[in-house]
């Protein structure tokens, strides 16, 4: 069971969209709708920012959206604000009942 | 307030055992799945596990097979994650999560930071 992959860092100006991908394999994200993302601040424990591909739990900013394509899943984060500078983590339902985060992924807003 | 506490930070020698704690509050202790997932130092997140509180269920990751035991006690929801033969790379802020279907992690305990070193 290997980690997902996603880029190690993605970078963006305030007000762009950025888009962080998440690739596994049809056992993983390409076999289920149950893929999630959390937001990281250093020091913090992560937050859930979208779950099962494309839903946003409630009090999260309609700026994040999530959707997936074949193995990969993405996320966008769009109208990009320095408080979105983080660390984000995709994590899929794996066969037999396991789960598997990506690499994480640094976004810096520049 | 629904929250997950967990106990406090722990300095273990090489080859010893840990055993991390994590008391739910505010919800229905039997009726979310819990989760363990730890961070070494500059790293990423690594999921451990997870247990079913209603029935003691587990399942665990496959390179953590054999020295990861996830135990609960209804009495007082709490969930125990216990590693055994700890090496330095077992060095990391461990989690406890509370799982909501299939895999939304909702609720985060504050971490307890394992450090192993002779």
């Amino acid at each position: 069971q290997s980690a997902l992959t996603q880029p190690a860092s993605v970078s963006g100006s305030p007000g762009q969209s950025i888009t962080i991908s998440c690739t596994g394999t049809s056992s993983d994200v390409g076999g289920h709708d149950y893929v999630s993302w959390y937001q990281e601040h250093p020091g913090k424990a992560p937050k859930l920012m979208i779950y099962d591909v494309s839903h946003r739990p409630s009090g999260v900013s309609n700026r994040f959206s999530g959707s997936k394509s074949g193995n990969t899943a993405s996320l966008t984060i769009s109208g990009l604000q320095a408080e979105d500078e983080a660390d984000y983590y995709c994590s899929s339902y794996a066969s037999s009942n396991t789960r598997l985060f990506g690499t994480g992924t640094k976004v810096t807003v520049l | 307030q629904v929250q997950l506490v967990q106990s406090g930070a722990e300095v273990k020698k090489p080859g010893a055992s840990v055993k991390v704690s994590c008391k739910a509050s505010g919800f229905s202790f039997t009726n979310y799945y819990m989760h363990w997932v730890r961070q070494a130092p500059g790293q990423g997140l690594e999921w451990m596990g997870v247990i079913d509180p209603s029935g003691g269920t587990t399942t665990y990751a496959q390179k953590l097979q054999g020295r990861v035991t996830m135990t609960r006690d209804t009495s007082t929801s709490t969930v125990y994650m216990e590693l055994s033969s700890l090496r330095s790379d077992d060095t990391a802020l461990y989690y406890c999560a509370r799982g909501y279907y299939y895999n939304r992690f909702d609720i985060w305990g504050q971490g307890t930071m394992v450090t192993v070193s002779a």
